[in-house]
């Protein structure tokens, strides 16, 4: 059980351009999930924190206006890259917790973007 | 900044143990001490989790000392397949409490 899906896993899009990335939990309600980032050979950095029916909560330096998050039910959010540029290459996660298991995220495959 | 401390790598022979060691001396007391590992180029795995007392499932065990203020994660009988990053977190267990991940501790496990 606890199984988060993505898609797509992979995606190369031209400068300029905007991308959408879903994040899905399969078997489970979701009130909270979450988006990180991860550039090569790093560590896991989180962007925002997405909670159903309300606005997402970002990190410092992560611009809201660039990265679109919506999470419009208890089993999907979406992060979109808004007019992506080659830096914003990297490899994006999203987590979902259950809300019943103690503190325990489960996380999705992870999209693979490359911004050429 | 992560509030725990691991070595940045580690070697292990496939079939023994692997000891993965953490400190988090900062570590409050409704702190739990989680544990995941990330196989290159795939999302985090969840292994075990634990606040005081030793934890056991069918992947790993997970001994805290005493004072908290560090554990160990046994991977029983390594295999190739355990061959990922580690990474030791403390976390509140409440619902909204983001991972932070530290740089965690790569290993490698040898044939």
């Amino acid at each position: 059980g606890a199984v988060v899906s993505q898609h797509p896993s992979r995606v190369i899009c031209k400068s300029g351009t905007s991308v959408k990335i879903e994040c899905r939990s399969l078997d489970f309600q979701a009130t909270t999930m979450f988006w990180y980032r991860q550039f090569p050979k790093q560590s896991l950095m989180l962007m925002a924190t997405s909670n159903e029916g309300s606005k997402a909560t970002y990190e410092q330096g992560v611009e809201k206006d660039k990265f679109l998050i919506n999470h419009a039910s208890l089993t999907l959010s979406t992060l979109t890259v808004t007019s992506a540029h080659p830096e914003d290459s990297s490899f994006y996660i999203c987590s979902a917790e259950t809300g019943s298991r103690l503190g325990e995220q489960y996380f999705g495959p992870g999209t693979r973007l490359t911004v050429t | 900044d992560a509030k725990t401390t691991q070595p940045t790598s580690m070697d292990c022979a496939e079939g023994r143990a692997a000891n993965l060691p953490c400190n988090h001396s900062t570590i409050s007391g409704n702190e739990y001490v989680y544990w995941y590992r990330q196989i290159h180029s795939q999302g985090p795995q969840y292994i075990i989790h634990g606040l005081k007392n030793n934890e056991t499932n069918e992947m790993a065990s997970l001994i805290i000392t005493e004072d908290r203020k560090s554990s160990t994660l046994i991977l029983p009988h390594a295999t190739l397949r355990d061959t990922a990053v580690y990474y030791c977190i403390v976390s509140y267990s409440n619902s909204g409490y983001a991972l932070n991940f530290g740089k965690g501790t790569s290993l490698l496990v040898t044939p």
